[in-house]
């Protein structure tokens, strides 16, 4: 069974810097996807950003991008300048690519990110 | 266009009462989703749908049924809901492709019906 970890509840930031996200998971599959939802206050999930595991460059989406080391099993968020907009619950997930069946998401327990002015 | 859409937004129901939430799609995804999401938590699978034909369901109890009469239309008819289902109800759609192929995995959800049993 796969496990997937966010180890920061909570996290702020002020408008304008930097912040990281960071998520763990174990597996021993081989071929997966890893994805970052958002899920602001009006609650409805949206997909941030994905990342093949046979990919080895990470992936990035504008401001948004990844920090994915494998052998690790690491898969941090990484948001530049951030902005009022990023407030949000942030959900790691991961999935098995080598079931027969539609993908079953694991989702870590999530961090909820707010960005101060 | 990736717009899975929900209805209705909010849903407020007794006990014995019988009523049904609506997900429609128009991605042309042939793969749907219900989730069940409490307060500060991740959205734990309920159902997912291939091809109009139930392929998982994560043991949920019977008093939630869910219906894919087409590909594009997903329902979830409750009946005799207790109040700790109170809850957000996601649904969310992905594409039919090869396995393996992101498509098939990446799934994108719709607002949600938060749902309230009194």
């Amino acid at each position: 069974a796969q496990t997937v970890t966010q180890s920061q509840p909570e996290m702020s930031v002020q408008e304008a810097e930097t912040v990281t996200l960071s998520c763990t998971y174990d597996t021993s599959e081989s071929n997966y996807y890893l994805f970052w939802y958002k899920q602001p206050p009006s609650r409805q999930m949206i997909l941030v950003i994905r990342q093949e595991a046979y990919k080895q460059q990470n992936a990035t989406e504008n401001r948004f991008s990844v920090n994915f080391q494998k052998a690790a099993k690491s898969f941090s968020l990484k948001i530049s300048d951030s902005q009022l907009g990023d407030t949000s619950m942030y959900f790691c997930a991961f999935v098995n690519a080598g079931g027969t069946s539609y993908g079953k998401l694991t989702f870590g327990q999530g961090t909820i990110l707010t960005v101060h002015p | 266009d990736t717009e899975v859409t929900q209805t209705p937004k909010h849903l407020v129901m007794g006990m014995t009462n019988k009523k049904s939430l609506k997900c429609e799609q128009h991605m042309g995804h042939r793969a749907m989703y219900w989730y069940k999401q409490k307060a500060k938590k991740p959205p734990e699978l309920m159902f997912v749908y291939s091809y109009e034909k139930l392929s998982i369901n994560e043991s949920v109890p019977s008093r939630f049924s869910p219906e894919c009469p087409n590909s594009s239309l997903l329902n979830l008819h409750l009946h005799a809901l207790q109040p700790e289902d109170s809850a957000l109800y996601l649904c969310a759609s992905s594409q039919e492709s090869a396995q393996g192929t992101i498509g098939r995995y990446e799934q994108y959800f719709g607002p949600g019906t938060r749902l309230t049993v009194t």
